[in-house]
C-alpha cells in the first residue's frame, strides 16, 4: 500500500514562502487525488486543497486562493505544497493525504492515507 | 462553506460503554460525511466513510448513521485504544472539518 513520506519541519520568518512536499513511497499519484490539510495547535484539520495529477487539476478553498500553489513533479511520486506571504496564524502541522475521489472529476471525498506531519513554524 | 457542529466537545466515558457523538452540518449533505479518530502527534484514521460505510481493518464496534443534516459516530463497547480526538468532515462540497469531540476516560 502506498504510503506517503512528508519534508521535515520548517521555521520561517512572516512574510517569507514555504514548501512543504509529500512523496509516495511503494507507488505514484499518477491515478490519485492528494488533499493538503493543516492542523493549529489545539484546532480541528482544515483542508487547503488538492490536486490530481492525470487532470493537471487543482482545488483550493476559498481561503487560501491566491496564496496557496500545490503542484507536482514529472514523475508524479512528489507533491508539493507552497505556502507564500506567511503570517503568524500560519503555524500549524500540515498533512498530505490520498483523497479516494471514486470519480476522478468529481470534486474532493474522504482522505484514507495520510502523511506523517511537517510542522511550520512562523516566527520572527 | 458548509458549517459543521459535533456535539459534545468532549466526553468522559469508562471503558465498556457506548458512546454517540453527533455532527450536524448547516446544509444538507446527503451522506457526504466521514469520521475520523486522532492521537495527540498522529495524523487523522479515517473511520467511516459515507456517513455509514467502516474503512477496512477498523473493529466493527464502531458505526455511523444519518442523513442530510443529522450524523453520528457510535462506538458500541469503548476499548482503552478508542480515547481519543474525533473528527467529522463533509465532501458534499469543498471539504470542512468539525471542531472536535475529546473522549477521555472517566
Amino acid at each position: 500500500q502506498v504510503q506517503l513520506v512528508q519534508s521535515g519541519a520548517e521555521v520561517k520568518k512572516p512574510g517569507s514562502s514555504v514548501k512543504v512536499s509529500c512523496t509516495a513511497s511503494g507507488g505514484t499519484f499518477s491515478n490519485s487525488a492528494i488533499s493538503w490539510v493543516r492542523q493549529a495547535p489545539g484546532q480541528g484539520p482544515e483542508w487547503m486543497g488538492g490536486i490530481i495529477s492525470v487532470l493537471g487539476r487543482t482545488d483550493y478553498a476559498q481561503r487560501f486562493q491566491g496564496r496557496v500553489a500545490i503542484t507536482t513533479d514529472e514523475s508524479t511520486t512528489t507533491v508539493y505544497l507552497e505556502v507564500k506571504s506567511l503570517r503568524y496564524e500560519d503555524t500549524a502541522v500540515y498533512y498530505c493525504a490520498r483523497d479516494i475521489r471514486p470519480d476522478l472529476l468529481g470534486g474532493p471525498t474522504w482522505m484514507d492515507v495520510w502523511g506523517q506531519g511537517t510542522t511550520v513554524t512562523v516566527s520572527s | 462553506a458548509i458549517q459543521l457542529t459535533q456535539s459534545p466537545s468532549s466526553l468522559s466515558a469508562s471503558v465498556g460503554d457506548r458512546v454517540t457523538i453527533t455532527c450536524r452540518a448547516s446544509q444538507g449533505i446527503s451522506s457526504a460525511l466521514a469520521w475520523y479518530q486522532q492521537k495527540p502527534g498522529k495524523p487523522p484514521k479515517l473511520l467511516i466513510y459515507d456517513a455509514s460505510s467502516l474503512e477496512f481493518g477498523v473493529p466493527s464496534r464502531f458505526s455511523g448513521s444519518g442523513f442530510g443534516t443529522d450524523f453520528t459516530l457510535t462506538i458500541s463497547s469503548l476499548q482503552p485504544e478508542d480515547f481519543a480526538n474525533y473528527y467529522c468532515q463533509q465532501f458534499n462540497s469543498y471539504p470542512t472539518f468539525g471542531q472536535g469531540t475529546r473522549l477521555e476516560i472517566k
